[in-house]
């Protein structure tokens, strides 16, 4: 079975302090990890994945399979940032391209 | 940029009521999803739908649900008897192709809410 844990599910910074939201995950495969955005009263918006290694919105998030985490990280926090951050898994194999979600962490960044 | 719809944002109906929730996919996509999220609790994946039959779905989506794509363009999630319980936010979702690489693209959501 696969399972995503977000263990905090709020988290409050100071602009432009560093962010770090914590995902683990339990998947017997390899799996595929994502990070989604829901900003307020806004639809669920991918923000990355792993297997493209990109930065976006100065977010990044690095897959340790040996942890099984995949954090989402953010040297200097932004007011914009505030939102909620959903980190989800796709299992590879047949049948297993839905995504399993965590269950959220609610950044909010203090002016 | 393209986006899921769905239709009505919100709805309020009577336990034991029949509830239909609309969706319009992108349109080039071709696998569809239903996930859904009680309040304060986390998405969870109720169904998939690919080729006009159901590829997947979990243990929530049981007899009471069922999923159509009537025309080419909507996709549509029936609860047959609404229970309190499902009261929640139902989103929509496609993705062009089958690969895990490839985006899912959500819609904004609509919120049941069963009395």
């Amino acid at each position: 079975a696969q399972r995503v844990t977000q263990p905090e599910k709020l988290l409050s910074v100071f602009k432009g302090a560093p962010v770090e939201l914590k995902c683990n995950y339990s998947y017997s495969g390899s799996p595929e990890l994502f990070w989604y955005v829901q900003y307020s009263r806004q639809r669920l918006q991918l923000l990355l994945r792993h297997i493209s290694r990109e930065s976006i919105k100065g977010f990044t998030a690095d897959l340790n399979k040996g942890e099984t985490s995949f954090h989402l990280k953010k040297p200097f926090a932004q007011e914009e940032d505030s939102a909620m951050y959903y980190c989800a898994l796709s299992g590879r194999g047949a049948g297993s391209y839905q995504l399993t979600f965590g269950k959220g962490t609610k950044l909010s960044v203090i002016p | 940029e393209p986006e899921v719809t769905q239709t009505p944002s919100h709805q309020v109906t009577q336990m034991g009521q029949e509830v239909i929730l609309r969706c319009v996919p992108i349109s080039n996509h071709l696998y569809f999803y239903w996930y859904r999220q009680i309040l304060g609790q986390k998405v969870e994946f109720l169904v998939s739908f690919y080729n006009n039959e159901i590829s997947e779905k979990s243990e929530i989506f049981d007899d009471q649900f069922s999923v159509e794509r009537p025309d080419g363009s909507n996709f549509t999630l029936k609860i047959r008897s609404t229970k309190l319980e499902d009261s929640a936010m139902y989103f929509c979702a496609s993705k062009w192709d089958r690969g895990s690489g490839n985006t899912i693209y959500f819609g904004e959501g609509s919120w049941l809410t069963v009395v």
